[in-house]
């Protein structure tokens, strides 16, 4: 079955480390989107991507950055993790040509920054 | 910005009682979505409507989007354990990402 999968699930990293988060669809779609969750803010998005080598800065996109350089992938990179970037984030992917056809998610990622 | 209000924000209630849950906006969208969020995992959507004043209804819920297409509801009739997660409503308009609502916090209580 097609899925949507996230890695590491949990990761505790320490101020001013790069971190990668992981995220791989197996559905095949185009779209492919990034948000973070946190309590009384709600899921709020990153980074977004509508095809390969395209991607776009979302609502909180400071201190992220993405690349697409296959369907199937869009990694996640905090350049220098900050005790701000501590929260769940979660990938989402998306098949119509119109990006705000339903969203399939991820599991999740939990990151600690100490 | 386009925002989407969600109310009430938290809701506990007892199983078998009905109950309502609200996401307004002052935009207009052409669709929104309403997705189901348990502990430790990703949201799963439960349905999009996309005509204004259209009803769906799945098993015991029923969605209404309201006929300007500015806000909805989710209403669940004879609530059980199993209902209990974070209720979250999404909207869309154009080649716009989604704009996600904050979330009403449901906990069904046997």
């Amino acid at each position: 079955d097609a899925e949507i999968t996230q890695s590491p699930r949990h990761k505790i990293t320490e101020t001013g480390r790069q971190v990668t988060l992981a995220c791989h669809q197996t559905w095949n779609h185009n779209n492919m989107f990034w948000y973070r969750q946190d309590l009384g803010h709600g899921l709020r998005l990153i980074h977004y991507s509508y095809g390969v080598q395209d991607t776009n800065k979302g609502e909180v996109s400071d201190g992220y950055s993405v690349s697409r350089s296959n369907t199937e992938d869009l990694p996640l990179t905090l350049e220098s993790a900050a005790s701000s970037q501590t929260s769940v984030y979660f990938c989402a992917s998306s098949e119509l040509a119109g990006p705000s056809d339903s969203q399939y998610f991820g599991p999740g990622t939990r990151l600690t920054v100490l | 910005t386009q925002l989407l209000e969600q109310s009430p924000q938290f809701l506990s209630i007892q199983e078998g009682e009905n109950l309502t849950v609200y996401c307004n906006s002052s935009s207009v969208f052409s669709s929104l979505q309403w997705y189901r969020q348990e502990p430790g995992e990703g949201p799963v959507l439960l349905v999009t409507v996309v005509t204004g004043g259209e009803v769906k209804k799945l098993k015991r819920l029923t969605f209404q989007f309201g006929d300007a297409r500015k806000d909805s509801s989710l209403h669940i009739t004879a609530a059980q354990p199993g209902d209990t997660g974070l209720y979250l409503c999404a909207g869309a308009t154009g080649n716009t990402p989604l704009v996600f609502g904050k979330g009403t916090r449901l906990s069904v209580i046997a």
